[in-house]
């Protein structure tokens, strides 16, 4: 039973250029969760995710950031014009249904030269 | 909004001492409670969670308080060993959503 996915591992942009993180959930999960995580610092909710809606968006900048979980394929957290403080380690979550436990993926780790 | 903070930001022991980490929240409606473990360069691991209506939890060495009148909450773990070193995050969440908010984070050093 494979459990959240992510890819890529790591991704390096120059400013300017636009980054795509993808985040499959758990076989049975339908809520996917994205965080930002910077060195020495805790998760910072981003967006709430179910298929094909936003539930939560209120963590996610106002510019340059979007998110999307189409019906098919893995769920997307795109930043355009990369900066250099977009660089940090972006993880995804899932959850089933209404059950509050949330699994991790490995976390796509940004950095922005 | 929610504010959960959380102490000690480090915590260093002797292999078979207990770790206590302790984790207090703003918001009267939080209801679950998860805690994390997050080893260097790797993912946030659930390792144990408690919903508001349980005062306590326990799941072999690790163990879960909570107090919803002084809405604080702690961790404890017991004959720590070098494996249990790593970050450990608490979080406090609402039904609903369940979007938790993040204490900051303890690193926990367990010398053997």
């Amino acid at each position: 039973n494979a459990g959240v996915m992510q890819n890529p591992r790591h991704l390096v942009r120059r400013r300017g250029q636009e980054a795509r993180l993808r985040c499959s959930p758990m076989k049975g999960h339908s809520h996917v969760y994205w965080y930002r995580q910077l060195p020495e610092e805790g998760l910072k909710f981003m967006v709430y995710l179910q298929k094909e809606n936003i539930i939560d968006e209120s963590g996610m900048p106002k510019e340059r950031f979007s998110a999307e979980f189409p019906k098919e394929g893995p769920s997307i957290l795109r930043i355009q014009q990369v900066v250099r403080g977009d660089s940090a380690a972006y993880f995804c979550a899932s959850s089933q249904g209404q059950r509050p436990e949330q699994y991790f993926g490995p976390g796509t780790r940004l950095t922005v030269t | 909004g929610e504010n959960v903070e959380q102490h000690p930001s480090t915590l260093s022991v002797q292999e078979g001492d207990s770790a206590v980490i302790k984790c207090t929240y703003s918001d009267s409606a939080s209801n679950y409670f998860p805690w994390y473990k997050q080893e260097l360069g790797k993912r946030p691991q659930l390792i144990i969670d408690i919903r508001s209506n349980v005062g306590e939890k326990k799941d072999q060495r690790i163990a879960v308080t909570l107090n919803k009148t002084a809405k604080h909450f702690s961790l404890h773990i017991t004959e720590t060993q070098p494996e249990d070193s790593a970050v450990y995050f608490c979080a406090a969440a609402s039904g609903g959503s369940y979007i938790p908010t993040f204490g900051r984070g303890t690193s926990l050093i367990v010398h053997p």
